[in-house]
């Protein structure tokens, strides 16, 4: 069964903290990407990457970094956490075609709470 | 510019009714449209896409979505509703470059 698995499903940090969110997909798949999600808005796309160690911002980069070095996995950080960075962070994948055709795969999710 | 509007943020049925979750699409090309399901505290699953090789698209679990470009819409319907169909529903639009846009999102309640 094909999978995208995160570390985390549940983080609590304090303000200020260095937080890492890591994901890791089994398909070969050549792109990556984190979302997060909050009540009313959807999904925002926050980074994205076509390949290793490439990357691309998304809608709402900001107070974010992400690293691919390999290609199954794809991490998310969050330098120096706020508690506006409350939110639930999905991790998806997809396999390389440029056109749009290729679906996304989800994580289970990761949510964390800036106290 | 691509964008996802999903109307009615929460949808109630009866057990056994119609399901219909509007979704309308803004797309200066052709797109790709999907319909994804999440269940409480988890991911999102896809239920089906749209391709272009057929107006008519059936996914699982008895869900289906007609691609009306006319009216830029993709509707996801179910012809019954069932308990264990209680999620939320999210209408997604990608093009060239694999960005997606995603609605806002529809829950779904189903009263028994």
């Amino acid at each position: 069964d094909v999978k995208v698995t995160q570390s985390s499903r549940y983080l609590v940090k304090r303000t200020g903290e260095k937080v890492f969110l890591e994901c890791v997909q089994d398909m070969d798949h050549e792109n990556m990407f984190w979302y997060r999600q909050d009540p009313g808005l959807g999904l925002r796309l926050i980074y994205f990457s076509y390949d290793v160690k490439m990357k691309e911002k998304g809608d709402i980069p900001e107070g974010y970094s992400v690293s691919r070095e390999k290609k199954e996995r794809f991490s998310l950080i969050l330098e120096s956490a706020s508690t506006n960075q409350t939110s639930m962070y999905l991790c998806a994948s997809s396999r390389g075609a440029r056109d749009g055709s290729g679906e996304l795969f989800f994580g289970e999710g990761s949510r964390l709470t800036v106290l | 510019a691509q964008s996802v509007t999903q109307l009615g943020s929460h949808v109630s049925v009866s057990e056994g009714a119609l399901v219909l979750l509007r979704c309308n699409y803004s797309s200066s090309v052709p797109p790709y449209l999907f319909w994804y399901v999440q269940y409480p505290n988890q991911g999102l699953q896809l239920l089906l896409k749209y391709t272009s090789a057929a107006t008519l698209v059936k996914g699982i679990n008895g869900f289906e979505a007609e691609f009306k470009k006319s009216e830029t819409s993709f509707h996801l319907t179910k012809p019954s509703a069932h308990m264990s169909d209680a999620a939320e529903y999210f209408c997604a639009v990608s093009a060239w470059g694999n960005q997606f846009y995603f609605g806002t999102g529809t829950s779904l309640t189903v009263i028994p």
